[in-house]
């Protein structure tokens, strides 16, 4: 499986928007980007995932770069909730997810 | 979405013994995955969970260690062989093909385990 890099560790303040970059300069054409997230003392849940266009969902923006060798997390207004570890994973449809160590998105109030 | 229930939550257990996790979903799904998490580490995961046949593992994992079953499309156990301190980990299941969401994995609340 491709390898992604994310920043080990990241801070906003409340209510500003936040982007979470991840490169992955190996991915192949069949790789779908998924983000998920892992509250604390919590299961990781599903963001967003996209494969060429920028996504839109009611948690989060995905922008994927036009070669694909990076793609940014975007979220509109960081609440305190949103104080999570983010990871960025490539999957080419296998649902077997590898993760990377993440990074740490801290919201000061 | 999907519910997923771990049993039990969380445990202590002596070095040497087993433990057996217990996976169950409210609804029938085409994919569960089991995942283990080292204290302060990110997921790692353990094998697919295939219905009706052996599970899938991956590399560093093999079936001695961790038997893992999987008898219908909403129950799986994985059970943790021989401990040793070294295996003080939350386990996690997850789940995926639930409805249309064939993309969006469910994760299970985790079992957190301790050896001593």
């Amino acid at each position: 499986d491709a390898k992604t890099t994310q920043p080990n560790s990241m801070e906003s303040n409340e209510e500003e928007p936040v982007h979470l970059p991840c490169n992955h300069s190996t991915i192949s054409g069949t790789d779908y980007i998924h983000w998920y997230r892992q509250l604390p003392s919590q299961g990781p849940e599903y963001v967003i995932h996209g494969l060429t266009s920028n996504v839109n969902n009611r948690m989060a923006s995905l922008a994927i770069a036009e070669d694909r060798k990076s793609s940014t997390l975007i979220l509109h207004r960081a609440t305190l909730r949103d104080a999570a570890v983010y990871y960025c994973i490539l999957d080419s449809n296998t649902g077997k997810l590898i993760f990377g160590q993440g990074t740490t998105l801290q919201v000061k109030p | 979405s999907a519910v997923i229930s771990q049993k039990p939550s969380r445990d202590i257990c002596q070095r040497g013994t087993s433990l057996t996790i217990q996976c169950q979903v409210d609804s029938q799904v085409t994919m569960m995955f089991w995942y283990r998490q080292q204290p302060g580490q990110s997921l790692t995961l353990i094998a697919t969970a295939n219905q009706g046949s052996e599970a899938t593992y991956e590399s560093g994992f093999v079936i001695d260690k961790f038997p893992i079953s999987r008898p219908n499309l909403t129950f799986s156990t994985l059970t943790v062989s021989n401990m040793s301190p070294e295996d003080s980990s939350i386990y996690l299941c997850s789940v995926e093909g639930i409805g249309t969401d064939n993309y969006e994995q469910y994760f299970g609340p985790g079992t957190r385990l301790t050896v001593t």
